[in-house]
């Protein structure tokens, strides 16, 4: 099993739509990243997160602690949105730069 | 700030050969990582660097593979003798420090190695 699991694998949305990415991991972790990728191959780092909630423009990511989980949030979806979603934990039980990335959530936003 | 700089963005070489791969950190950044990303198996790092010097080397998958950073502001991930399972997009990361924290790391934009 991997020790970070996304859902949906796929998702296809509606311009204007609201969109949940879950991310659930299975170690302990000091922090939590979400990460973009174009269509192109960039990388972008969305969010970088231990505890809460935070909050950039359109996009909104929570994490619960106790449960393992996080959420990334999409509000009036755009077909700019559209990209690979990636999360990404640092675990307690790693050395401090090791990342471990989930398979990603590829969202398609149609006009 | 010109960002991560990777070089070659696109590299097709044949089996056997020597392959190297280039990465230029934002300035001012402590920490460099050299991850590999295929369809099979994601996004995996495969080394990173702190101070110049070398943390975590257990995801560089063989003896084939060796990186170095001689400085603040270089690094060289290299691949002898290539292999076409070797075939990905590397992408080179910084990030402006690590000890007893996290930091967001910020991503080149990639090479793509095609091994024949």
């Amino acid at each position: 099993k991997n020790e970070v699991e996304q859902s949906p694998q796929n998702l296809t949305a509606q311009e204007g739509e609201f969109i949940t990415i879950n991310c659930s991991y299975s170690v302990g972790i000091s922090a939590l990243h979400w990460l973009q990728q174009h269509p192109g191959g960039g990388i972008v780092s969305l969010f970088m997160l231990s505890s809460g909630k935070k909050k950039h423009g359109r996009l909104i990511a929570t994490i619960n602690i106790q449960e393992k989980h996080s959420s990334l949030h999409i509000t009036a979806s755009h077909p700019r949105d559209s990209a690979v979603y990636i999360c990404a934990v640092r675990s307690r039980e790693r050395s401090q730069g090791n990342l471990i990335f989930g398979k990603g959530t590829k969202l398609s936003v149609k006009p | 700030d010109a960002g991560v700089i990777q070089s070659p963005r696109h590299e097709v070489t044949e089996m056997g050969q020597e392959v190297t791969l280039r990465c230029k950190p934002i300035s001012g950044h402590n920490s460099l990582f050299w991850y590999r990303q295929t369809m099979m198996r994601g996004l995996e790092l495969l080394i990173y660097f702190n101070n110049n010097v070398p943390i975590d080397d257990s995801g560089m998958p063989e003896d084939r593979f060796s990186a170095k950073m001689p400085n603040a502001s270089f690094s060289t991930l290299k691949i002898q003798p290539s292999e076409p399972r070797d075939s990905a997009v590397y992408f080179c990361a910084s990030s402006p420090f690590l000890s007893g924290g996290t930091y967001e790391q910020y991503f080149g934009p990639g090479t793509r190695l095609t091994v024949t």
